[in-house]
């Protein structure tokens, strides 16, 4: 099974709108981590914002903020007034408690295109 | 801080040649992971080490794929013998247990 589902093989928005990439997660373990990277066409792996399982608050980094509803096991990824620049593919990623928080398991990954 | 550093950014080869990718991680960094990255099959982990030691290598796709860390400061993946459903751009990333990840540029491989 899947441990990390991101349906949305490409998302567009227009300039200074925002977007919401979404994200469900499969899991037995109550301790756990959730990541977002992002990855522009150049390559490398960016790392966005981190949600603990037991975090009672969403996390919230600048435009970026994780809308966390752990009974739905979703970890939506939101950006506001969405730039040019946030154009690239964003992956969401899990690690659980029974591998040490270490493993970091991928989705498939959103393309976002930004548009004018 | 340097980060993460990987060698050769990019490699062409052909079909049966040994191909040698490398990792430099962060200092003081205690893990460090292989990732590769394809269309088809998205981020995949390879292996990952702690302090040195292989943790869990059941993303090794087959026997021609090995990696070692013979320090703190070196990792290596090897593919020997190549094929072109190798190509593919492989990552590496060390993290502390912080659990943030840090990735390198990554290495694009083209087999031939």
């Amino acid at each position: 099974a899947q441990k990390i589902t991101q349906t949305q093989p490409g998302m567009f928005v227009q300039e200074k709108e925002a977007v919401t990439l979404d994200c469900t997660y499969d899991t037995s373990d109550q301790s756990y981590g959730l990541f977002w990277y992002k990855q522009p066409s150049s390559g490398e792996m960016i790392f966005l914002i981190y949600q603990g399982s037991y975090d009672e608050q969403n996390a919230t980094e600048g435009r970026y903020s994780l809308n966390f509803q752990k009974a739905r096991k979703s970890a939506n990824l939101v950006i506001s007034a969405s730039q040019l620049g946030d154009s690239a593919m964003y992956f969401c990623a899990m690690t659980e408690m029974n591998t040490g928080f270490q493993k970091l398991v991928f989705g498939t990954g959103t393309r976002l295109l930004v548009s004018p | 801080d340097a980060g993460v550093i990987q060698s050769p950014r990019h490699e062409v080869t052909e079909m049966g040649q040994e191909v040698t990718l490398r990792c430099k991680p962060i200092s003081g960094h205690d893990y460090l992971f292989w990732y590769r990255q394809t269309m088809m099959r998205g981020l995949e982990l390879l292996i990952y080490f702690n302090n040195n030691v292989p943790i869990d290598d059941s993303g090794m796709p087959e026997d021609r794929f090995s990696a070692k860390m013979p320090n703190a400061s070196f990792s290596t993946l090897k593919i020997q013998p190549s094929e072109p459903r190798d190509s593919a751009v492989y990552f590496c990333a060390s993290s502390s247990n912080t659990g943030e990840l840090f990735f390198g540029e990554g290495s694009r491989l083209t087999v031939l």
